[in-house]
């Protein structure tokens, strides 16, 4: 059963444009959410995180914006730049309890 | 600061062998690591949270007597598949959390890529 959704596999957009990473959850018990990033042969970094009780937090070029409503979160890059290819989870935890991550979205930048 | 390392990076092992990986967290102590399992197009599953001085909890669904866990110390976890099969092949990735603050978050490590031939 997955609780934390990526729909869209992969995306691409232009160096300089806004590149949107979508992420839907099913349980409504999670209250806090986090975006990581991933390379190749690479663990995942943390990105920025945002608690249930916000709906957007922003963080230099990163900000994370979430729908309880609709158990929906996203991520917004802007500008995008090519160092920012990567594959992005979104992942979601109940208080200090285990994380559930999504399956992922292959983001490429293009120069 | 909040590093953390696998190894090794990449194994090959033959079927009906046994493999282990290791977790270190290089600057911090870590009484929490989480074993985590990756298969291809698919998201991070947690296979199985290691605690230090204390016996592991298995996610449902993973064999304790295969996938054995050894938390031996603040900076040290290891995971042995053992009698590895080709369907255990896949990406393992540990994340510790750091004691010293108390903090929810989970660092983690470069991952392992197992192929069971």
């Amino acid at each position: 059963d997955q609780q934390v959704k990526q729909n869209s596999p992969s995306l691409s957009v232009q160096e300089g444009r806004i590149s949107i990473l979508n992420c839907d959850y099913t349980n409504s018990m999670f209250d806090y959410f986090l975006w990581y990033k991933k390379y190749p042969a690479e663990g995942p970094t943390f990105l920025i995180s945002i608690s249930s009780i916000k709906d957007k937090n922003e963080d230099g070029r990163f900000t994370v914006f979430l729908n309880k409503s609709a158990k929906h979160l996203s991520l917004h890059i802007v500008p995008s730049q090519p160092g920012d290819s990567a594959v992005y989870f979104c992942a979601a935890r109940t208080g200090a309890n285990n994380l559930f991550f999504g399956t992922g979205t292959r983001l490429t930048v293009i120069p | 600061g909040a590093v953390v390392s696998q190894h090794p990076s990449r194994v090959i092992c033959k079927s009906g062998t046994s493999v282990k990986i290791e977790c270190r967290s290089l600057d911090f102590q870590a009484t929490t690591m989480f074993w985590y399992r990756q298969f291809p197009k698919q998201s991070l599953m947690l296979m199985a949270t290691s605690n230090e001085g204390s016996k592991a909890t298995y996610e449902q669904g993973v064999e304790k007597d295969k996938f054995l866990i050894n938390h031996a110390s603040l900076t040290l976890s290891t995971l042995t598949v053992t009698s590895a099969h080709p369907e255990d092949s896949s990406f393992y990735i540990c994340s510790a959390r750091d004691a010293g603050t108390g903090s929810s978050e989970q660092y983690f490590g470069p991952g392992t890529r197992l192929t069971v031939t």
